[in-house]
């Protein structure tokens, strides 16, 4: 079976371009979070999805950042106007969800994470 | 606001060494706490949970006890293998995930 998966696993651009990077989710699970992973700072939560809509988006550092989730499945982050501090490896997890809703736990799948420099 | 504190490293113990990997958190509800495991080359998994206070955790050895009167959910392993080196990433779950800045295990043969 087919786990958390994103593209492109590498990406290198140039300061002030923009960035787009893929997430797709395990079949069926209608939850999917971003996070940021960054040297020395472990992983900072960036999104989360239930579906197509996004009740969380407290973890954006910036309005530079974006995401849109469309048929509850593939997701796409959007950075624009990238800066060397946007340098990291961003992380895409998708889970169930539980009976109590959002906060329930269900466990979350990583996918391999996108690693992005910006030069 | 919450937040989840763990020993730097990295760690460097012999194979068959017990394994101590600290973790505290600061945190306004009763969240879950977990352990998550960052092999080279690979995503994160999830290694193992406590959901209340006093329940212990375990997987592939390892073990960690949520201590509500500490704050703490230390990560433990009897005997470690080289097959362990590895980061290892302590976390709360309250209204979304907060994880910890990561621990790099290496374990020599």
């Amino acid at each position: 079976g087919a786990g958390v998966s994103q593209s492109p696993s590498n990406k290198v651009t140039e300061k002030g371009k923009d960035v787009e990077l893929r997430c797709d989710p395990i079949s069926g699970h209608t939850a999917l979070y971003w996070y940021r992973q960054s040297l020395g700072q472990g992983l900072e939560f960036l999104i989360y999805f239930q579906g197509n809509s996004a009740p969380d988006k407290s973890g954006l550092p910036s309005d530079r950042f974006s995401a849109e989730r469309t048929g509850g499945s593939v997701s796409t982050l959007t950075i624009q106007r990238t800066q060397q501090e946007d340098s990291a490896v961003y992380l895409c997890a998708s889970s169930s969800v539980g009976t109590s809703g959002p906060s329930s736990y269900n466990e979350q799948f990583f996918g391999p994470g996108t690693r992005l420099t910006v030069l | 606001g919450d937040s989840v504190t763990q020993m730097e490293g990295p760690v460097t113990l012999s194979e068959e060494a017990f394994l101590t990997i600290n973790c505290t958190y600061t945190a306004t509800g009763y969240p879950s706490l977990f352990w998550y495991v960052q092999y080279p080359g690979e995503g994160l998994q999830l290694l193992l949970k406590a959901t209340k206070a006093d329940d212990k955790g375990s997987n592939k050895g390892f073990e960690a006890t949520y201590r509500k009167e500490t704050t703490s959910f230390h990560l433990e392993k009897g005997s470690v293998q080289v097959s362990d080196s590895a980061v290892y990433f302590c976390a709360l779950r309250d209204d979304k995930i907060i994880f910890g800045k990561g621990t790099r295990l290496h374990i020599l043969p």
